[in-house]
C-alpha cells in the first residue's frame, strides 16, 4: 500500500538557518503531495502542494519539488524563523485518502 | 470564512463511557474525513463520508467505532465503551469535491480516558 517517509526528527535551527526535511513516498501512480504545518494546540494547514511530476510547490519562503525519479517530494526554506517552528507532515493522496508521514518537529532558535 | 469546527475542544471520559465527536464542514463543503493521531505519531485515516453515505471506513476499528453525516447537522464521530487506547487527537477535515483535493481541516478534539 501507500505509505510516506520522513526524515527523523527533532530538527533544531538557529534563525536564518537553511531547512530541508526529506520526504520520500511509496505509491503506484502519480499521486498529488503535500506538506501541512500543525502549531501546537492546533490542527493542520496546508502548506503547499503538487499535483504532477516536476511540479514546484511554494509558500512563504518553503518550497519542495515532485521528484517521480527519487519518488521524493523534500521540503526546503532558505531563512528560516522563529515563527516556523512547528511540526510538519508530508502526504500523499488517493482516492479522497490521505496518507501522512510521521511528522518532523522543527524548533527555530533566535 | 469560516473553516472546519470542531467541538468539543477537549474531551475526558471514564472506561466505558461513550464519547461523542462532532464536526461541521467548511461552507460549500460536502465531503468530510475522519483521522487520528496517535501520541508521537502522524494522522491515520479512519473514515471519509458524504451526506448521509459513508464512502470509505476502511480505517475503522471493526467496533465500538461509528461514524455518521446527516443531511441536517453536522458529522458525528461515536466511540462506545470507550478504553485507554482511544486517548488521542481526532481530527476532521473537509472538501468540496472527492479526488486529489487539499483537505481542509479542524483544530481537532483531544480526547482523554481515565
Amino acid at each position: 500500500g501507500d505509505s510516506v517517509t520522513q526524515m527523523e526528527g527533532p530538527v533544531t535551527l538557529s534563525e536564518e538557518a537553511f531547512l530541508t526535511i526529506n520526504c520520500t513516498y511509496t505509491a503506484t501512480g502519480y499521486p498529488s503531495l503535500f506538506w501541512y504545518v500543525q502549531y501546537p494546540g492546533e490542527g493542520l494547514q496546508l502548506l503547499l502542494k503538487a499535483t504532477k511530476a516536476d511540479d514546484k510547490g511554494s509558500n512563504k519562503g518553503f518550497e519542495a519539488t515532485y521528484r517521480k525519479e527519487t519518488t521524493s517530494f523534500h521540503l526546503e526554506k532558505g531563512s528560516v524563523q522563529v515563527s516556523d517552528s512547528a511540526v510538519y507532515f508530508c502526504a500523499l493522496i488517493r482516492g479522497s485518502r490521505l496518507t501522512f508521514g510521521e511528522g518532523t518537529q522543527l524548533t527555530v532558535n533566535p | 470564512n469560516a473553516g472546519v469546527m470542531q467541538n468539543p475542544r477537549h474531551l475526558v471520559r471514564r472506561r466505558g463511557q461513550e464519547a461523542r465527536l462532532r464536526c461541521s464542514p467548511m461552507k460549500g463543503h460536502s465531503h468530510v474525513y475522519w483521522y487520528r493521531q496517535l501520541p508521537e505519531e502522524g494522522l491515520k485515516f479512519m473514515v471519509y463520508l458524504q451526506k448521509e453515505n459513508i464512502i470509505d471506513e476502511s480505517g475503522m476499528p471493526k467496533e465500538r467505532f461509528s461514524a455518521e453525516f446527516p443531511k441536517e447537522g453536522p458529522s458525528i464521530l461515536r466511540i462506545q465503551q470507550v478504553v485507554r487506547g482511544d486517548s488521542a487527537a481526532y481530527f476532521c477535515a473537509s472538501s468540496p469535491k472527492e479526488g486529489n483535493q487539499p483537505q481542509h481541516f479542524g483544530d481537532g478534539t483531544r480526547l482523554s480516558i481515565l
